[in-house]
């Protein structure tokens, strides 16, 4: 099993560009999450989703939008991109609580995303 | 809301040192916690979990005692190595899952082991 995975590894846009992080997970969870990580704040939970076909705002959804079209992927998407969006994405899965009581979240490698 | 507030790093150690690492938290209702490890340039890996209180999870020399009384899971290890070196993060979960199992970190504490 690969886990999660994440594409691209490194990107570097300008203001007002646009992409789309890919996340793949292989597992069969039901749940997948994006996160962004900046220096002395954490993790913080940008959206996730609960199932194939329907996603949910986080802690800081502005500025990005999110498909889960497919149970094994979670796409992010930057529509414009700003410098204050310069970050690491970690995308994460989990099975659903009660599944042998695994509840626990595994993620990704990363995405490191640098805007002009 | 939740919270979690964990000690302020960098932490810097010699090998075969003490390590703790301070995490309170707020929540409702009886959340899972967890320790994250965060190794340079990778992602985040669960290091050990407790699931109600007084549960002490372990793992790698790692310990934590999920503490209900002062909302505390302290992580523990007697004698670090030069391998431990890493961001570890706090972090819980919404025990019922009704809200997809989110998970709310702590700041992350950057230890670093000298040889």
């Amino acid at each position: 099993n690969a886990g999660v995975t994440q594409t691209p590894k490194f990107r570097v846009l300008k203001t007002g560009q646009s992409m789309t992080l890919l996340c793949a997970q292989d597992m069969n969870h039901e749940y997948m999450y994006w996160y962004r990580q900046d220096p002395g704040m954490g993790l913080r939970l940008i959206h996730y989703s609960v199932g194939e076909g329907t996603t949910a705002k986080g802690e800081v959804p502005d500025g990005y939008n999110v498909s889960r079209l497919k149970k094994q992927n979670f796409l992010l998407g930057l529509e414009s991109a700003a410098p204050s969006q310069t970050s690491v994405y970690f995308c994460a899965s989990s099975s659903v609580l009660g599944q042998g009581g695994r509840n626990e979240q595994f993620f990704g490698p990363g995405t490191r995303l640098t805007v002009l | 809301g939740n919270s979690v507030t964990q000690m302020e790093g960098p932490v810097t150690l010699s090998e075969e040192a003490f390590l703790t690492i301070n995490c309170t938290y707020t929540a409702t209702g009886y959340p899972s916690l967890f320790w994250y490890v965060q190794y340079p340039g990778e992602g985040l890996q669960l290091l050990l979990k407790a699931t109600k209180a007084d549960d002490k999870g372990s793992n790698k020399g790692f310990e934590a005692t999920y503490r209900k009384e002062t909302t505390s899971f302290h992580l523990e290890k007697g004698s670090v190595q030069v391998s431990d070196s890493a961001v570890y993060f706090c972090a819980l979960s919404d025990r019922f899952g009704a809200a997809g199992n989110k998970l709310t970190f702590g700041g992350g504490t950057r230890v670093l082991v000298k040889p």
